[in-house]
């Protein structure tokens, strides 16, 4: 069955640390991957997505993510975190020619200022 | 601009009663709506998407419907509600004819079964 892992659910780190959030998928075939965001009281909001090409994705904020097929693997990256990027952090995927979106089950990310 | 609204934010409802959460979208036409869950530990489970008007696809077999009869509306409902549907529940949408496009999401409703 088609499914996304997120294994890291609760991240608390120091403003300027090193971000990687770790998102496998489980799909048979091509896939498209995101990554969305909620902050505290907000919306929702995608972050960054690969379809093809690049394997590295650069999306708002900073953030960028590694497409590695051969790990099946969309981890998420930031060099230096801010306070400001607490949140919650979903890892998304979808199979072209579908409507279906399967979404891990979120990390939380704590920036301690 | 494009904007979604969901109403209520929030909801109160004893067990057994009926459910009705609206979800509308301003800006665009044709969307591809969705309704999803989200569980405390278990991420966002996809309910109910909606490619247009009349048209319903159910994800997850439960006690809820959906129904889109307009289309940029989009309503999720229940007959009887069970402590299980409490959660907080987001519409999104997004356009074009695969799910290659973002998606937007809006401020969602929590509900509480009791």
């Amino acid at each position: 069955a088609q499914s996304v892992s997120q294994h890291n659910h609760h991240v608390i780190l120091s403003e300027a640390a090193s971000l990687e959030l770790g998102c496998n998928y489980s799909y048979g075939g091509t896939v498209n991957l995101f990554w969305y965001v909620q902050y505290p009281g907000q919306h929702l909001q995608l972050l960054l997505k690969y379809f093809s090409g690049d394997p590295l994705v650069k999306g708002i904020k900073g953030f960028e993510a590694e497409f590695i097929k051969s790990k099946f693997s969309f981890n998420l990256r930031k060099p230096s975190v801010q306070w400001s990027d607490t949140a919650e952090y979903f890892c998304a995927a979808s199979a072209p020619g579908t409507y279906k979106y399967i979404f891990g089950t979120g990390t939380r990310l704590k920036v301690l200022a | 601009s494009q904007t979604i609204h969901q109403w209520p934010a929030t909801l109160v409802q004893p067990v057994g009663s009926p459910l009705s959460l609206e979800c509308t979208v301003e800006g665009t036409s044709n969307p591809n709506l969705y309704w999803y869950r989200q569980a405390a530990g278990r991420g966002l489970q996809l309910l109910f998407y909606s490619v247009g008007i009349g048209q319903i696809s159910s994800e997850v077999p439960q006690n809820l419907s959906a129904s889109r009869p307009q289309d940029r509306q989009f309503i999720l409902s229940s007959k009887k509600l069970l402590l299980s549907d409490s959660g907080f529940y987001l519409c999104a949408w997004s356009v074009g004819g695969t799910a290659q496009e973002t998606q937007y999401f809006g401020p969602g409703t929590r509900l509480l079964v009791l």
